[in-house]
Order: structure tokens, then sequence, then C-alpha cells
């Protein structure tokens, strides 16, 4: 079937390496953040989340970081997995509103 | 298993034809919705409920409709009118719009 990863940035790198992917988002109203994890044929999986009073937060393997002053957020993944190849997105919600904003992805490729 | 169940996997429409995607939730979720992803793309919000018997128009709800009689199910109806309905089709649920949204694995709609 069609890949949800065609045409998105792709960071490629090899197992155990350590993975950054970015996100910048528009709205400094924004003030809740997701990562979602999508393998292919799939729904988004959940993987962590962060508040805007807050500028880091650190799950399994995961760690996310928010720079509020830039606007930026990121997802780092500690000792990459081939099994963590996938669509990641990134997805924020606007302060006193009750829908997700969801950015285009990013594809990870882990080489064995 | 508490999860969100979406089906069919997958969806054939014929020109003209209604079609209805179905989505149920066995996780006391308040909050539901209906995504659309195209490839490449991120998601974009058609409908959502944040409580039965009530749902409003996403960024793109030309072409469909919903309803929420029953707090598990959120049913999706892709009209005659949505003349590009070629899509994958994603359903989540949350306990309101400050918890992270889970999600189904999709549906994918094609046209004969």
């Amino acid at each position: 079937g069609e890949s949800v990863g065609l045409h998105l940035p792709t960071l490629s790198v090899q197992e155990g390496d350590n993975s950054i992917i970015n996100c910048a988002y528009s709205n400094s109203a924004s003030d809740y953040f997701i990562w979602y994890k999508q393998e292919s044929g799939k729904g988004p999986q959940f993987i962590i989340d962060i508040r805007s009073n807050m500028d880091k937060r650190q799950g399994q393997r995961v760690t996310v970081l928010l720079n509020k002053t830039v606007k930026h957020l990121s997802l780092q993944i500690a000792a990459t997995q081939p099994g963590d190849s996938a669509v990641y997105f990134c997805a924020e919600i606007l302060a006193g509103y009750s829908t997700l904003t969801f950015g285009k992805g990013t594809m990870l490729l882990v080489s064995p | 298993d508490g999860g969100i169940t979406q089906s069919p996997k997958y969806l054939f429409r014929k020109e003209g034809q209604n079609v209805t995607l179905s989505c149920e939730q066995n996780l006391n979720h308040d909050a539901m919705y209906w995504y659309r992803q195209d490839p490449g793309q991120g998601l974009r919000l058609i409908y959502y409920s944040q409580i039965v018997n009530d749902f409003q128009k996403g960024d793109i709800a030309e072409g469909y409709s919903v309803s929420r009689e029953k707090k598990e199910s959120f049913p999706l109806t892709v009209t005659s009118a949505q003349k590009n309905p070629t899509a994958f089709y994603l359903c989540a649920s949350s306990f309101n719009s400050n918890q992270p949204q889970h999600f189904g694995d999709g549906t994918r709609l094609s046209i004969l």
C-alpha cells in the first residue's frame, strides 16, 4: 500500500546511535505538545507529551525538549533500534482550544 | 483489551456512493475525532465530538458527515459530495482535549 512517508524529510541513522527529530511550531499560544510514532499502515502511537510549563520530559529511551523562545520541539531517541524506524509527528494544542494540529512528520530510518 | 477499533481496514467506493467508516472505543473516552491522512502529509481534522450527541466541524468537513449517538461509537460517512475521498482515515479518542489522543489502525478508502 501507499506509504505515509512519501516526500517527507528523512533522518537516517545507524543502530545504536542517538536520534534527534525536530519540530518547529508556529503559534506561541500553544501549550500542550505530543510526539507520535506511525508505522506503515498503522495509526499513530503516543510516545511522549509535554506541557508548556516544562522544558524537558523524559520517558523510556526518549526525551522531549521544548524551547518556547524559538518555538521549537525536539524528540531524542537514545540507542536507536531498527524497530524505531517509522514516521514521527509532533502535534500541538493551542491554549483554550480542543483540537490537535499535526506537523507533516519526519521519517526515521535505522540501519542495522 | 481496551482500544479503538476501526472497520473495515480497506473500503472501496463507487462513484456517487456514500460509504460509512466505523469507529468504536472501549476506553471510556468522552472525546472522539476523525482525521484524514494523504501520502506525505500530516493528519487533517475532519470532525470531532467532545460529548455524546454533539460534534463540531474540523478543518476539512466538506463532503463528510458524522453522528455521536453513543459514547463508544463515532461513525464517519464519506458522501458523494467528497470528490477526492481516496485517503487513509484515522479515528482517535481521548478523555478530554488536554489528554493524549489514542488512535485506531485506520481505514484505507479507495475509488473503484
